[in-house]
């Protein structure tokens, strides 16, 4: 199984919007709704903050979220804060029943 | 509240078996579905495997011939075997834990509660 494509970094200033967004096959986004989302700052563990492709568990804020095209899922943050700057990564189960991970995108805050 | 805390030796030497332990407070192992996943320097995630509470496991088909994954309700502890380790498995190996949808009663496929993790190095 190969990894989720990622852009390698995106940038936005506080206040904007931005938008990573997570390509699979039809073997895993293409095919199952179970794209979920981590943020993870520099020597933390990551942080789930979308499942399902758009569902928030409690506690994650409201200006984070995610839609699916096709093979291709996206997480939006908008507002965009300094505290956002972090790694973020997204995940899909497969058609093997396994899990897949995308090679992860840094955000920076302007 | 569910925690998560990862042990294991640090250094493993080429060829040799890499074992981990997460061990888990707050809950219930047997409660839950269980995941091992890694982190390589300057690389992303990599899933290796799951063990759901009914037993059954699922593994990364890259690392299936090298993996085992087992649970210990008695200690309610989970454990990674990973054989014939080369350079390529120094990572920092997590446990994370199969997020359960507390109102529906299911489980999720994604990791809602991770330990901190332990770097492993393998090196001679």
């Amino acid at each position: 199984q190969s990894a989720l494509t990622q852009p390698a970094s995106v940038s936005g200033s506080p206040g904007q919007s931005i938008t990573i967004s997570c390509t699979g096959t039809t073997d895993d986004i293409g095919v199952y709704n179970y794209v979920s989302w981590y943020q993870q700052h520099p020597g933390k563990a990551p942080k789930l903050l979308l499942y399902d492709v758009y569902h928030r568990p409690s506690g994650v804020s409201s200006r984070f979220s995610g839609s699916k095209s096709g093979n291709t899922a996206s997480l939006t943050i908008s507002g965009l804060q300094a505290e956002d700057e972090a790694d973020y990564f997204c995940s899909s189960y497969t058609a093997i029943s396994t899990f897949v991970f995308g090679g992860g995108t840094k955000l920076t805050v302007l | 509240q569910v925690q998560l805390q990862e042990s294991g030796p640090g250094l493993v030497r080429p060829s040799e078996t890499l074992s981990l332990t997460c061990s888990v407070s707050g809950g219930s192992i047997g409660s839950f579905s269980w995941n091992w996943v890694r982190q390589t320097a300057g690389k992303g995630l990599e899933w290796i495997g799951r063990i759901s509470n009914t037993g059954s496991s699922n593994r990364n088909p890259s690392l299936k011939s090298r993996v085992t994954m087992s649970a210990d309700t008695s200690k309610n502890q989970l454990s990674l075997r990973l054989i014939s380790v080369t350079a390529a498995d120094t990572a920092v190996y997590y446990c994370a834990r199969m997020y359960f949808h507390v109102s529906s009663g299911t489980n999720r496929d994604a990791f809602d509660i991770w330990g901190q993790g332990t770097m492993v190095t393998v090196s001679s």
